[in-house]
């Protein structure tokens, strides 16, 4: 089974800041790569897929990007809107979630 | 509008059963593979199991193989997922979702259902 390590776990950030999450896989899975943000008691929202297409309707502050073993999520100003908990999720072999990483205010 | 409506979470007993049924309307459903992922308390994102459009293809995560059996009901656009066995660490809410792309189970899901809340305590 592929294994997704999500780094980091948690940060604390301000409004304004760019913020960068990682996802590494344990075996290339080409671009096969979405991400998604998740607040309390709500379900996931899908933010990108293809590990770089934004899904219709998300700001354009946030952005991916990586191929293979190696992906990256962008949100290049974090607005108060962005407080939350973010997931990658592989889907090149069955489906594996990163173990997310939790985006609190500083 | 395309929705998933999750229903028949509760309190259950270690060993019980339970079954829920996530309800598909906006969308043509026999045309979509289905999942059901789970979310432990403050816990990540865990995928459980996924049933081709036909039923002909199912797939189930290690921890819940031989315990959970999920189905589809393509004329009541309704997918199902028979929970036997329960144990304490199958305490989650379990949301189901729809891949984006029609005829594969292997692409990510978009949109979600609201989730329905299982817990597993004597």
């Amino acid at each position: 089974a592929i294994r997704i390590t999500q780094s980091p776990s948690s940060l604390s950030a301000s409004t304004g800041d760019r913020v960068t999450i990682t996802c590494r896989a344990s075996q290339g899975i080409s671009s096969y790569l979405a991400w998604y943000q998740q607040k309390p008691g709500k379900a996931p929202k899908l933010l990108i897929y293809a590990a770089s297409t934004l899904q219709s309707g998300v700001p354009s502050r946030f952005s991916g990007s990586g191929s293979g073993t190696d992906f990256t999520l962008t949100i290049s100003c974090l607005q108060s809107e962005d407080f939350a908990t973010y997931y990658c999720q592989q889907y090149y072999s069955y489906l594996t979630f990163g173990g997310g990483t939790k985006v609190e205010i500083k | 509008e395309v929705q998933l409506v999750e229903s028949g979470g509760g309190l259950v007993k270690p060993g019980g059963s339970l079954r829920l049924s996530c309800a598909a309307s906006g969308f043509t459903f026999s045309s979509y593979s289905m999942n059901w992922v789970r979310q432990a308390p403050g816990k990540g994102l865990e995928w459980v199991s996924s049933i081709s459009s036909s039923s002909s293809y199912i797939y189930y995560a290690d921890s819940v193989k031989g315990r959970f059996t999920i189905s589809r009901d393509n004329a009541k656009n309704s997918l199902y997922l028979q929970m036997n066995s329960l144990r304490a660490e199958d305490t989650a809410v379990y949301y189901c979702a729809r891949p984006a792309q029609a005829g594969t189970h292997e692409s990510w899901f978009d949109p979600w259902g609201q989730g329905t809340l299982v817990t597993v305590s004597s």
